[in-house]
């Protein structure tokens, strides 16, 4: 019941096409929703966030998709650049828990 | 504002050894969390200081331990080192309590055992 699943695992994208990951949760309870970017060498550092009364949150060209009936949450990135080339994990939190994806390796290409 | 600090930045070990990993919290900050990354398991939650009591714990065994100053600062050391304690050791900070609340990461401390 505590477990987030992430998918894929990798991920390879053309430069200026959509990047998707997918995350999906079991426990009802959680109701903050992190996705973190890490570069090598450096900690995840946080990307965008959302609560489960909305069902979508833009920030620039990432976007999360959030369907609380299906307790799924994805990230969209929009014209994807080789610098978004990163680690991506979804989180999902209650209370003073946090639980991390097994994270996703994107590579756009150039 | 300075951000999270971790030193040492990577550490050699071999199995029976015990090390002390350290953390500084942005400033302000009165939370800090260690986590262990792994490329298997992903980001792994170990425990949460808040106020130099450790408020949360995750499932890893008592040679996991740590503490936390009256300056936020905090440590973490493992005890009797076995060959999969290897990886990347990442502390993070937040103002309160993690719930619902950012978490701002350092660099971690990538830990090698032979």
């Amino acid at each position: 019941q505590q477990q987030v699943k992430q998918s894929p695992q990798s991920l390879i994208v053309q430069k200026g096409g959509i990047s998707i990951i997918n995350c999906a949760y079991e426990n009802t309870a959680f109701d903050y929703f992190p996705w973190y970017q890490q570069f090598p060498g450096k900690g995840p550092a946080l990307l965008i966030a959302i609560r489960p009364d909305v069902s979508e949150k833009k920030e620039g060209r990432f976007t999360i998709s959030f369907n609380k009936s299906a307790k799924q949450f994805s990230l969209h990135i929009m014209d994807s650049q080789p610098g978004d080339s990163a680690t991506y994990f979804c989180a999902a939190q209650a209370g003073d828990k946090i639980i991390f994806g097994k994270g996703t390796r994107l590579h756009i290409l150039p | 504002k300075a951000g999270v600090t971790q030193t040492p930045r990577y550490l050699i070990k071999t199995r029976g050894q015990q090390v002390t990993l350290s953390c500084s919290p942005i400033s302000g900050h009165r939370s800090v969390s260690w986590y262990q990354q792994t490329p298997g398991q992903g980001l792994q939650f170990l425990f949460e200081y808040f106020s130099e009591t450790q408020r949360n714990k995750g499932n890893f065994p008592g040679r996991f331990s740590g503490r936390q100053f009256s300056n936020s600062r905090s440590e973490m050391n493992v005890s009797t080192l076995e060959l999969g304690d290897s990886a990347l050791y990442l502390c993070a900070s937040s103002l309160v309590l993690v719930g619902g609340n950012e978490q701002f990461f350092g660099p971690g401390t990538r830990l090698t055992v032979l």
